[in-house]
């Protein structure tokens, strides 16, 4: 029971790059999620999608697009680098809100530098 | 504005030393609220959910507690493996499932 997978772990892009960030889970949740955390800032709400086919913007979307074609996976993507998204990233998924077990489960995190 | 504030924002114990760690919120219509755990270069790690004032939950050498306005999560006899960042986070009514997390609590344990 793998939980969720986030790849790649770590990235180094150059400012204008783009890259897909890919999450997994195998919990059969409804709900993603995609934070990014940062030094003195906390985790904050990217983009995300409370089902298959379906997105939504976060906290701080620009910059940033998702799809979500499978139950199973949330991707996020940058379309053209900079400096400003150098983060951490964590993907989480969980069921819907409706439901008493609500919390969400967090996949390890993937360490952005764009120089 | 819905704001969750965390304190102290680092904390040193030695092993034995017991302490509480604080969760202060101000938001309009709290359906939850979240303690995690996150260990360095690791994903935050679920420890608790409490939903109404005067709830009490427990695990091993934790126990958090949730009033209107702030949660605490004591920590008794601390051992060095509980060394890590703590989170707190909200879950509002009418927010669909999205957490807003404070900035954590470092808490270093030493022997």
């Amino acid at each position: 029971n793998a939980g969720v997978t986030q790849t790649p772990k770590f990235r180094v892009l150059k400012t204008g790059q783009s890259m897909t960030l890919l999450c997994a889970q195998d919990m059969n949740h409804e709900y993603m999620y995609w934070y990014r955390q940062d030094p003195g800032m906390g985790l904050r709400l990217i983009h995300y999608s409370v089902g298959e086919g379906t997105t939504a913007k976060g906290e701080v979307p620009d910059g940033y697009n998702v799809s979500r074609l499978k139950k199973q996976n949330f991707l996020l993507g940058l379309e053209s680098a900079a400096p400003s998204q150098t983060s951490v990233y964590f993907c989480a998924s969980s069921y819907p809100p409706k439901l008493m077990n609500t919390e969400a489960f967090f996949g390890q995190g993937t360490r952005l530098t764009v120089v | 504005e819905d704001q969750v504030t965390q304190s102290p924002e680092a904390l040193r114990l030695q092993e034995g030393e017991s302490s509480s760690l604080n969760c202060s919120y101000t938001v309009s219509g709290l359906r939850g609220l979240f303690w995690y755990r996150q260990d360095p270069g690791k994903g935050p790690e679920f420890l608790f959910t409490l939903y109404s004032a005067g709830e009490e939950k427990e695990k091993e050498r934790l126990k958090a507690t949730l009033t209107k306005k702030e949660s605490f999560l004591h920590i008794t006899a601390p051992k060095p493996e509980d060394s890590a960042t703590y989170l707190c986070a909200v879950l509002l009514e009418g927010g669909g499932n999205k957490l807003t997390f404070g900035t954590g609590t470092q808490l270093k344990v030493e022997l």
